[in-house]
């Protein structure tokens, strides 16, 4: 069974702060994404990546930055915590790219700024 | 406006109905997929489908492109089917554009 551990499981940060979300996959997937979820909402793209030592900006990028270091670790920094990035994040990895692919997800991260 | 409708937005059925979720999009989609989002927050890839039908189990996915829309069927509830069902539309690079879900209450 494909594998991947956030941490922390939760998270609450004060404005202006700065917070790290990780991410490790076991699954030997070259793909990863970092997802946030709004209360009653869908899930938006931040970044993602298919190496190590390479990130590419999803749909809203904005106040968020990402990091691959390996090909099981994968971050999300947010440099200058606000609050309307109260929400919670989701990882996920897959093996390729494209609709083919399952998409593998960890548990999330419930983030409060305040 | 919304790219991806989902509706209804909540359903409550007895344990043994069936459940019929519907997914309309704005645009033009390579595929839909279906996730299912456990109460607790985590999720769970279901079916990727193209187009056409699609069966896993108790779940049928039904995809038409042309008219934008998709359904995904699920026979014989059961409690824990309870969740919140999610479906994408893939566009024709990684994009993914999500709905935002149905939830499901399957009471005894």
């Amino acid at each position: 069974e494909a594998a991947v551990t956030q941490s922390p499981r939760s998270k609450v940060a004060v404005t202006g702060g700065k917070v790290t979300l990780s991410c490790h996959q076991t699954n030997n997937h070259d793909y990863m994404y970092w997802y946030r979820q709004d209360t009653g909402h869908g899930l938006r793209l931040i970044h993602y990546s298919y190496v190590a030592d390479s990130t590419e900006k999803g749909d809203i990028p904005d106040g968020y930055k990402a990091s691959r270091p390996s090909q099981e670790n994968f971050s999300l920094i947010l440099e200058l915590a606000s609050l309307s990035q109260t929400a919670v994040y989701f990882c996920a990895s897959s093996d390729r790219w494209g609709g083919q692919n399952t998409l593998y997800f960890g548990a999330g991260t419930r983030l409060s700024v305040l | 406006g919304q790219q991806v409708q989902q509706s209804p937005a909540s359903l409550v059925l007895q344990e043994g109905e069936n459940a019929e979720l519907q997914c309309n999009f704005s645009s033009t989609a390579t595929r839909l997929q279906w996730f299912y989002q456990r109460p607790g927050g985590s999720l769970v890839s279901l079916l990727s489908n193209p187009s056409g039908t699609k069966h896993t189990g108790r779940l049928t996915s039904t995809t038409v492109t042309k008219e934008r829309r998709g359904s995904l069927h699920i026979s014989s509830s059961q409690i824990t089917d309870s969740g919140t069902y999610l479906c994408a539309m893939e566009r024709g690079n990684y994009q993914l554009i999500w709905g935002s879900g149905t939830k499901l209450i399957i009471k005894p």
